[in-house]
């Protein structure tokens, strides 16, 4: 079993549509949660960060960490064809000098 | 800002022979990273330096080396490619303090091998 499971869908929206995307991990450890999006042919970019469970906002972006269930969101509203892309998930823990685990990435089109 | 910089960009290899994929950032980063990315499975870590001088094993080391002879650069290395290290290369890095480990990646190398 791997350690960060991520459905690589792909997924497929219109315009103005909410995109919902998770992953669940197995080690409890982890601490730090994020996402990155990568660009078709480009290298993944940090989108956004949490630190333990709750949510945070970031305009149209929210994650949600649920430590209780190892479970992690990432909720795109009001989508854009801009936002189309692959969405990783990445998980790090302090005693491991944060090495980032991550999910296989759900690779997302926004129909214009 | 260049930030990571990967060459070459594409390579394509016959089984057996050899190459050197290099890593610049102009970051000041002590922590550098070689990871590949295959279909369906991710990121998985290759090897990693946590400074100059250094070089440690990731999650997929095997058939691969690496050198960290300057801070700004770190390279890797197939010595005899095989067809199954037909992938995408990203190289990355970060500080050391980095409360979470963020990443900086490079574009990527597309490598095929025959």
């Amino acid at each position: 079993q791997k350690e960060v499971e991520q459905d690589p869908g792909p997924l497929s929206v219109p315009e103005g549509a909410i995109v919902s995307l998770n992953c669940t991990y197995s080690n409890s450890a982890f601490q730090y949660f994020m996402w990155y999006r990568q660009y078709s042919r480009k290298g993944p970019e940090l989108l956004m960060y949490t630190y333990s469970s709750g949510n945070k906002e970031d305009g149209r972006f929210t994650a949600q960490v649920d430590k209780s269930s190892k479970y992690i969101s990432l909720f795109i509203r009001d989508s854009q064809p801009s936002d189309s892309a692959t969405y990783l998930c990445a998980m790090s823990r302090r005693d491991n000098d944060y090495k980032l685990s991550f999910g296989a990435g759900t690779t997302v089109t926004v129909r214009a | 800002n260049a930030g990571v910089t990967q060459t070459p960009k594409f390579r394509v290899l016959k089984t057996g022979q050899s190459m050197t994929l290099l890593c610049a950032q102009d970051m000041n980063h002590e922590y550098m990273y070689w990871y590949r990315q295959d279909p369906g499975m991710g990121l998985r870590l290759i090897h990693y330096s946590v400074g100059e001088g250094t070089t440690a094993k990731g999650e997929v080391p095997d058939g691969y080396n690496v050198s960290r002879l300057k801070k700004q650069n770190f390279l890797l290395g197939l010595e005899s490619a095989a067809p199954s290290q037909t992938s995408v290369y990203f190289c990355a890095s970060r500080f050391r303090g980095g409360s979470y480990g963020e990443l900086f990646f490079g574009e990527g190398s597309r490598l095929t091998v025959l």
